[in-house]
């Protein structure tokens, strides 16, 4: 299986400063043949499901804004919200679809400092 | 509009068994592949089962294979959980997801208790 790491656990960030969340995955998630990561990062609100923000490491779903951004390739990938909002407060999970059994990092929980 | 909605969850003991259901709408739903996530309380997100778009592939993770069973019913645009021997270590909220690679569409999610 793949094992997906996330750090931190945990982070508090003021509102206007940039949060970083990193993810590592204990093997490359790259697809050699179309140069596409299978990596996706979701926003889970409490209460709610999760909801789709990343795909392919970098591209940003319809609708979400464009503090949101990822990056990486291979094994090691980051989401950065340049300028946090209070209602960007959630967890987030990184997750590899390259292969069943589908995995998902351990969670962020993003807080306002 | 995509909608999922899930249906079935409820309190069972150790042993049991219930039936999931996800109703689908708003889109082919028979051009996708379905998947089942769940949610202990309080925990992470982990990926239970997958179906493809015709039913004819299944795939289940280790901690639920040869208990679960993933089924869909395209005439009927629904997705289906079988839990049988259900363990208290199964207590979650399900999600139904749709999948296009990655998890594209969550619904809200049903909560199963499985205790004594």
């Amino acid at each position: 299986d793949i094992v997906m790491t996330q750090s931190p656990d945990s982070l508090a960030v003021s509102v206007g400063e940039r949060a970083t969340i990193n993810c590592k995955s204990s093997q490359s998630v790259l697809y050699s043949s179309n140069s596409r990561n299978f990596l996706a990062w979701y926003q889970q609100k409490p209460g709610q499901p999760p909801k789709l923000l990343i795909s392919w490491a970098s591209t940003r779903e319809s609708g979400v804004p464009d503090r949101f951004s990822g990056s990486g390739s291979g094994t090691d990938f980051t989401l950065t919200i340049s300028s946090l909002q209070a209602e960007d407060v959630a967890v987030y999970y990184c997750q590899q679809y390259y292969t069943t059994p589908i995995t998902f990092g351990q969670g962020t929980r993003l807080e306002i400092k | 509009e995509v909608q999922l909605v899930e249906s079935g969850g409820g309190f069972v003991q150790p042993g049991g068994s219930l039936r999931l259901s996800c109703a689908a709408s708003g889109f082919s739903f028979s051009s996708y592949w379905m998947d089942w996530v769940r949610q202990a309380p309080g925990k992470g997100l982990v990926w239970v089962a997958r179906m493809n778009s015709d039913g004819s592939s299944t795939s289940y993770a280790d901690s639920v294979k040869g208990r679960f069973t993933i089924s869909r019913d395209n005439t009927k645009n629904t997705l289906f959980l079988q839990m049988n021997s259900l363990r208290a270590e199964d207590t979650a909220v399900y999600y139904c997801v749709r999948v296009n690679y990655c998890f594209e569409y969550w619904g809200q999610g049903t909560l199963v208790t499985v205790s004594s």
